[in-house]
């Protein structure tokens, strides 16, 4: 069963606490994104990946840190840095000879 | 600086109508134009998808349209069903490998029966 996973689906957070996201994929994609959902803003860029070991910075990446160790995993930390944590998280995948991208199930962070 | 703009916020059709949504963006150099749907809880799904060299792209009950020179394309979505409702982005981005998306700010889109 092809495609990208998201774990977990919902994840509650104390304040000062970091907390890690997990992305995987088995689609055989080369580059792998992170974004940020919050009502009425649409998706915004966290961080991107496009081989392994390199990543870029996208528009709010401030408080999140990421790394690409292996093609299929591309983790999301949620640092204590972040101001407003609380979103849906969504990661995607992508083939880079073609242009289609697809998207997680996303994780849902809530911080208390 | 937002990149690509999109209207309206929400809509309403009656089951059966044409919904329309539109986008408008700055960057020329953008040459990938699709449009997601997410229902509640879920990640996007692509929906539909064009590239500047064509006007207009046809998928089943959906069409998007494309106006290079206004630097504006769209979303029609024909015979609108209860089952459309949900909310929709559009998005652009560049030719480059691995390039990310740019979104919109989406639009909520309630069919009603």
């Amino acid at each position: 069963d092809g495609g990208i996973t998201q774990s977990p689906k919902y994840l509650f957070r104390k304040e000062g606490q970091n907390v890690t996201l997990s992305c995987e994929q088995n689609l055989n994609h080369d580059a792998m994104y992170w974004y940020r959902q919050d009502p009425g803003q649409g998706l915004r860029l966290i961080y991107y990946s496009q081989i392994v070991n390199d990543f870029q910075k996208g528009d709010i990446a401030e408080g999140y840190s990421v790394s690409r160790e292996k093609k299929e995993s591309f983790p999301l930390t949620v640092t204590s840095a972040q101001k407003n944590p609380t979103a849906f998280y969504l990661c995607a995948s992508r083939k880079v000879s073609t242009d289609t991208q697809y998207f997680g199930p996303g994780t849902r962070l809530t911080v208390l | 600086q937002q990149q690509v703009k999109q209207s309206p916020q929400s809509l309403i059709v009656q089951k059966g109508g044409i919904s329309i949504i539109n986008c408008a963006y700055e960057n020329t150099a953008f040459d990938y134009f699709p449009w997601y749907q997410q229902f509640p809880g879920k990640g996007p799904a692509l929906l539909i998808a064009i590239r500047p060299d064509v006007s207009e792209k046809k998928e089943g009950r959906f069409t998007i349209s494309f106006n290079k020179s206004a630097k504006q394309f769209s979303l029609h979505i024909m015979d609108s069903q209860p089952g459309d409702s949900a909310t929709y982005f559009c998005a652009a981005s560049k030719g480059q490998a691995g390039t990310a998306l740019i979104f919109g700010k989406g639009t909520t889109l309630s069919v009603s029966s």
